[in-house]
């Protein structure tokens, strides 16, 4: 089946460490991108990007980081930076960002909790 | 300022009933309108599209109006079942952008 594997599921962080959050995709989709979601808020863009060596940062990138290097990959560090990196991470995908209504396909999340 | 609204409190109806869900936004001229539906710990679902120049899609049990001059989109869900509780949201996408811009969700609860 075609989709988006997100991992891990869940992830405790101490203070100062640095955490990195996988998003894999088989949908062959050109187009990756990473939200947060916190209680009450909609998705906030943090990062995306629209071919494989090539990233943009979107309305929240401060304190993360992200890599492009293979079309099916799309990891997210939360770096120490990062001052409230507790939050529910969604990784999605589509097609072409330039195309159409650019729907998303969504994996399934990662909660980090910061202790 | 832009802002996409959606309501905040949950909607709670019994099963059988049409659920209508509101998607308020200003200051956009919004090209696309999506829903999604999102459960509790789970990535968001893409149910419905509806372009700028349509004004109703419907599909199955769900149907999604389109008023870009109220500004508003209408989600609802006729014949609600207990498994239609959830929580859903719209999302807006220019035309000049390749950004979609999320509501923060309405939570729907369908009682039995």
């Amino acid at each position: 089946d075609g989709g988006i594997t997100q991992s891990p599921k869940y992830l405790f962080r101490k203070e100062g460490q640095n955490v990195t959050l996988s998003c894999e995709q088989n949908l062959n989709h050109d187009a990756m991108y990473w939200y947060r979601q916190d209680p009450g808020q909609g998705l906030r863009l943090i990062y995306y990007s629209q071919i494989v060596n090539d990233f943009q940062k979107g309305d929240i990138a401060e304190g993360y980081s992200v890599s492009r290097e293979k079309k099916e990959s799309f990891p997210l560090t939360v770096t120490s930076a990062q001052k409230n990196p507790t939050a529910f991470y969604l990784c999605a995908s589509s097609l072409r960002q330039d195309s159409g209504a650019n729907v998303l396909t969504f994996g399934a999340g990662s909660r980090l909790t910061v202790l | 300022s832009q802002k996409i609204e959606q309501n905040s409190e949950a909607l709670n109806i019994q099963e059988g009933k049409t659920a209508t869900l509101t998607c308020n936004y200003t200051n956009y001229s919004p090209a696309y309108l999506q829903w999604y539906r999102q459960d509790p710990g789970r990535g968001p679902v893409f149910l419905l599209l509806i372009r700028e120049n349509e004004k109703e899609k419907r599909k199955e049990r769900l149907k999604v109006t389109f008023d870009t001059t109220l500004k508003q989109s209408l989600f609802h869900i006729t014949a609600s079942q207990p498994a239609d509780s959830a929580t859903y949201l719209c999302a807006l996408r220019m035309d000049s952008s390749y950004k979609l811009i999320f509501g923060s969700g309405t939570r729907l609860l369908v009682r039995p």
